[in-house]
């Protein structure tokens, strides 16, 4: 089976723009989980999907949303990016998500740099 | 909010030796689990353990779970210059649907 594949690897942008990055999860995943970690913050909870639901988010502001489509793969997106928005996004799948306490499949991740 | 804490933050060691890494958290929890990550990369699972279990073996990894005092150890036997790399607890509550949340974890350098 593939792994949990997300695009792009890196991307720079200035601040104010928007940005969506892109994951697909393990075939048969239907849990799609986003965290962001920086050297300062660590891994810190975006948000969570579960058939194209969002059924669980972090304490972030609303300019961080995502969405499921109905293959699974998720999309998340940045809009009138910050400095403090230069993070490492991971992107993690499971079969049935946080409900079931089970471990997670991460992706490589996108590092996202903002000038 | 970040549940688990890692000690040290950072471990160096030579090849061959073991290495040792502590994880505290705060609430109760159905189960504790370690994942790796390597420099800048996405984290690998490693091993669960189940709130009512004390210890778990995999291959040269090592954990024990210290439920009353909230606490977790991953034990690495034989430490290889490949076992370089970041080391996260994270905890998975007991009331249901919460997200995993991790440590910060500890860095830790095997020195060939």
């Amino acid at each position: 089976k593939a792994g949990v594949t997300q695009t792009p690897r890196y991307l720079i942008k200035t601040r104010g723009q928007q940005v969506t990055l892109s994951c697909s999860p393990i075939s048969g995943h239907r849990s799609v989980s986003w965290y962001q970690q920086t050297p300062g913050q660590g891994l810190q909870f975006l948000f969570e999907y579960f058939s194209e639901t969002q059924r669980n988010k972090g304490n972030f502001p609303g300019r961080f949303s995502g969405r499921q489509f109905s293959n699974s793969r998720s999309e998340m997106n940045v809009s009138t990016l910050e400095l403090g928005d230069s993070a490492l996004y991971l992107c993690a799948s499971s079969p049935l998500g946080h409900q079931t306490n089970e471990k997670l499949f991460f992706g490589s991740g996108t590092q996202l740099s903002v000038l | 909010s970040q549940q688990g804490e890692e000690d040290p933050q950072a471990l160096s060691i030579q090849e061959g030796e073991n290495a040792t890494m502590n994880c505290s958290y705060k609430t109760s929890i159905n189960n504790l689990q370690w994942y790796r990550q390597n420099s800048g990369r996405g984290l690998v699972h490693l091993i669960l353990i189940r709130s009512n279990e004390r210890e778990k073996h995999s291959g040269r990894l090592r954990v024990t779970l210290d439920t009353s005092k909230k606490s977790s150890s991953l034990l690495i036997t034989a430490s290889r210059a490949a076992d370089t790399a970041s080391y996260f607890c994270a905890t998975a509550r007991n009331s249901g649907n919460t997200p995993l949340v991790f440590g910060k974890g500890t860095r830790l350098s095997v020195i060939a």
